[in-house]
C-alpha cells in the first residue's frame, strides 16, 4: 500500500518568506509526527498529533513554526519568516496507534533550503 | 526516557554478521529498546524492538542483556544495502505520545 508522502520534495526559499510543507500519512493512521534533521545533526522531534487531542507542540523551536492537521489526515507544517537556520530536511511520520509498540512510518522528507 | 550510547561508526564485510552495540545503563523497567535505521537520503525505517527477551524478525535479531543495561542489534548477513545510520532508542511505550528521541546513532559501512 501507499506509504507516507510529503511534498514538495525540495523547497528553496528566500530568507523572510513563509513556507508550507505537506504530509499525507498512511490511510487510517491516527498519529502523525513532524521531525527535522539539520545538516550533520540528528533527528529532532517537532510536533505530534493524535486524533482530536491537543497536539504536543513541545518540540517546536520558535513561534514561527506551526502545524495543522485537517480532518485527522493531511498535515501542513508552516514556517513563517524563514531564517537560514531553518534549512533542514523535514520528515513526517505516522503510526496506527500512538504511544504503543507500533512503529512509526516515515516519509521521504522535504529538503528546505533558505537562502 | 533513558539515554543511549552507541559507537559513532563501524565497518562490516559484506556477507558477514554486523553486530551493533548500544548501552542504556539507566533504562527503567517499563522502557523498551527500539532500533531504527536511516539509509542516506531516506526517512528512518523501523527495524525491531524488545523489552527483555531476545527478538528476531526478517530484518534482524535483538539481543538484550539480562540486566537490560545494553543490547546488540545483529544483521546476520550484511549486504551493501544495509549501509546506513542505525539508531538505538529507549522509551516507555506510552510516554508523551510516542515521540522518538534520536541520538547520533552508529554509521555502519558494509564493504565488499
Amino acid at each position: 500500500g501507499a506509504g507516507v508522502s510529503q511534498s514538495p520534495s525540495n523547497k528553496v526559499t528566500e530568507k523572510g518568506k513563509d513556507v508550507e510543507l505537506r504530509c499525507d500519512p498512511i490511510s487510517g493512521h491516527t498519529a502523525l509526527y513532524w521531525y527535522r534533521q539539520s545538516l550533520g545533526q540528528g533527528l529532532e522531534f517537532l510536533i505530534y498529533f493524535q486524533g482530536n487531542s491537543a497536539p504536543d507542540k513541545s518540540g517546536l523551536p520558535s513561534d514561527r513554526f506551526s502545524a495543522e492537521r485537517t480532518g485527522g489526515s493531511v498535515s501542513t507544517l508552516t514556517i513563517q519568516r524563514t531564517q537560514q537556520e531553518d534549512s533542514a530536511v523535514y520528515l513526517c511520520a505516522s503510526s496506527p496507534i500512538p504511544g504503543t509498540l507500533n512503529e512509526q512510518f516515515f516519509g521521504p522528507g522535504t529538503r528546505l533550503t533558505v537562502l | 526516557d533513558a539515554k543511549t550510547t552507541q559507537p559513532t561508526s563501524m565497518d562490516c564485510a559484506e556477507g558477514r554478521a554486523a553486530n551493533l552495540p548500544c548501552n542504556h545503563s539507566t533504562i527503567s523497567g517499563n522502557e523498551y529498546v527500539y532500533w531504527y535505521r536511516q539509509i542516506h537520503s531516506q526517512g528512518p525505517q523501523y527495524i525491531i524492538h524488545g523489552l527483555k527477551n531476545n527478538e528476531t524478525n526478517e530484518m534482524a535479531s535483538l539481543i538484550i542483556t539480562e540486566d537490560r543495561k545494553s543490547s546488540t542489534l545483529i544483521l546476520p548477513h550484511a549486504t551493501l544495502r544495509d549501509t546506513a545510520v542505525y539508531y538505538c532508542i529507549v522509551r516507555v511505550a506510552y510516554n508523551q505520545g510516542g515521540k522518538l528521541i534520536f541520538g547520533q546513532g552508529t554509521e555502519l559501512s558494509v564493504k565488499p
